[in-house]
């Protein structure tokens, strides 16, 4: 498996546009999840999904970011208008349970953000 | 609610040393710790775990222990090589699918 999949790995953009990172866990995976990374606030869990359906969102810091999963192999994470202080690295993971134990989670490379 | 601390923030450690970072918890729920390494513009990669049922694991160099009556839980590096330079990031899950992260500690290990 190639492990979990992020692109684009870098972005630019400017204030105001919108942005869209996506992610493609690894096959069999049933958790997804979307964190934020900076020097300020560390890791942060933004949101998560189980099998398709969103559980947790309240670490989605406004209205102006939205994620989705249409489907088990793929997710987006969408902020618009995009502002200087959403620069960060995103990184998307995924894991499985079985019987009921935590397993490990599978980071992506992340996406570097950069909103000028 | 729910919150993990972790110190030191940075540690510099000799060659040879041994590293210990240290993690506390506030629900005693948690049933889940593992630990992240992150080296310098890559991913987290999980090093190691423990389960609140067992009260320590080693893998090679690496150790974690775990107190549950004190709500907290340590890593270890023995020996450690300059390879072992990263940030290390603890995190802990109650009963449920996230995990939270402490803020992380940088470790250099000078030659």
């Amino acid at each position: 498996d190639a492990g979990v999949i992020q692109s684009p790995r870098h972005e630019v953009t400017e204030m105001g546009q919108e942005v869209t990172l996506r992610c493609k866990p690894i096959s069999g995976h049933d958790y997804l999840f979307w964190y934020r990374q900076t020097m300020m606030r560390g890791l942060e869990l933004l949101i998560y999904f189980n099998n398709n359906v969103p559980i947790d969102d309240s670490g989605m810091p406004e209205d102006r970011f939205s994620a989705k999963m249409p489907n088990a192999s793929f997710s987006t994470l969408k902020i618009q208008p995009s502002e200087p202080r959403d620069s960060a690295v995103y990184f998307c993971a995924s894991s499985f349970w079985t019987g009921g134990l935590y397993n490990e989670q599978f980071f992506g490379p992340g996406t570097r953000l950069t909103v000028l | 609610g729910e919150n993990v601390e972790q110190h030191p923030s940075t540690l510099s450690v000799q060659e040879g040393d041994s590293a210990v970072i240290k993690c506390t918890y506030s629900d005693s729920a948690s049933n889940y710790f593992p630990w992240y390494k992150q080296e310098l513009g890559k991913r987290p990669q999980l090093i190691i775990d423990i389960r609140s049922n067992v009260g320590e694991k080693k893998d090679q160099r690496i150790a974690v222990t775990l107190n549950k009556t004190a709500k907290h839980f340590s890593l270890h590096i023995t020996e450690t090589q300059p390879e072992d330079s990263a940030v290390y990031f603890c995190a802990a899950s109650w009963d449920t699918d996230k995990l939270i992260f402490g803020t992380g500690t940088r470790l250099q290990v000078f030659p």
